[in-house]
């Protein structure tokens, strides 16, 4: 089946920027997004992007889509306290309903 | 509210037996969702709404699990004779339909004792 990777964790100081990495292998993508996780709490909805579109941008979140190296990135930029969770990345293929999620990535950020 | 609602947020219970979980989803949306988080697998799909049908059920690991939903709206995913692999979140989503993004609640915690 179709496969989703980050890496486990990410550690920045405030202020600077986060870049959190994601991998796919599914080569029928259509949707391809970014939920943050904290504690005791359900999956917020960050962002989303079209598989036929490279980047958008919301505020300080920043997606890259590389469709050609299955590759997606995540910038936040000056990261705050508030922006320490898990963020997970989620693809959703083509005719299909599904989301499949990667591991997440533990964000945290340091004074 | 606004959005998607889950209850109970905790659920403890022993071994052996059922549990009921309940989904409210945010008004006017479709499509609905259940996943499991759990530590060793991570997040898992489990069953797809489109309306009170569910043409996806290829997620639910074991004829113990069942769902339903009903009116459109509210759903209930059945677990029977409970085992303590099944301890989890179980997460619900909704969709405004399958092609827009899912917005999920804050989970059911269960614990099997």
């Amino acid at each position: 089946g179709e496969d989703v990777e980050q890496s486990l964790f990410l550690s920045v100081r405030e202020g600077d920027s986060s870049v959190i990495n994601c991998t796919y292998t599914d080569s029928s993508s259509t949707y391809l997004y970014w939920y943050k996780q904290e504690p005791g709490a359900g999956l917020q909805l960050l962002t989303y992007i079209f598989s036929n579109m490279d980047m958008k941008q919301d505020q300080r979140l920043t997606v890259l889509l590389n469709k050609k190296d299955k590759h997606l990135s995540l910038r936040i930029a000056d990261t705050q306290t508030g922006d320490s969770a898990i963020y997970f990345c989620a693809d959703r293929s083509y005719n299909t309903d599904k989301l499949i999620f990667g591991t997440g990535t533990r964000l945290q950020v340091f004074p | 509210g606004a959005g998607v609602s889950q209850s109970p947020s905790n659920k403890v219970t022993e071994k052996g037996k059922d549990v009921e979980l309940r989904c409210d989803p945010i008004s006017g949306h479709t499509a609905l969702y259940w996943y499991r988080q759990s530590l060793g697998q991570g997040l898992e799909f489990l069953i797809y709404f489109q309306g009170n049908s569910a043409p996806d059920k290829s997620g639910l690991p074991s004829d113990r699990f069942s769902a339903e939903r009903t009116g459109g709206s509210v759903s209930t995913l059945t677990i029977q004779r409970t085992q303590q692999e099944d301890s989890a979140v179980y997460l619900c989503a909704s969709s405004r339909d399958k092609n827009q993004p899912q917005h999920f609640g804050d989970g059911t915690r269960l614990s099997i004792l």
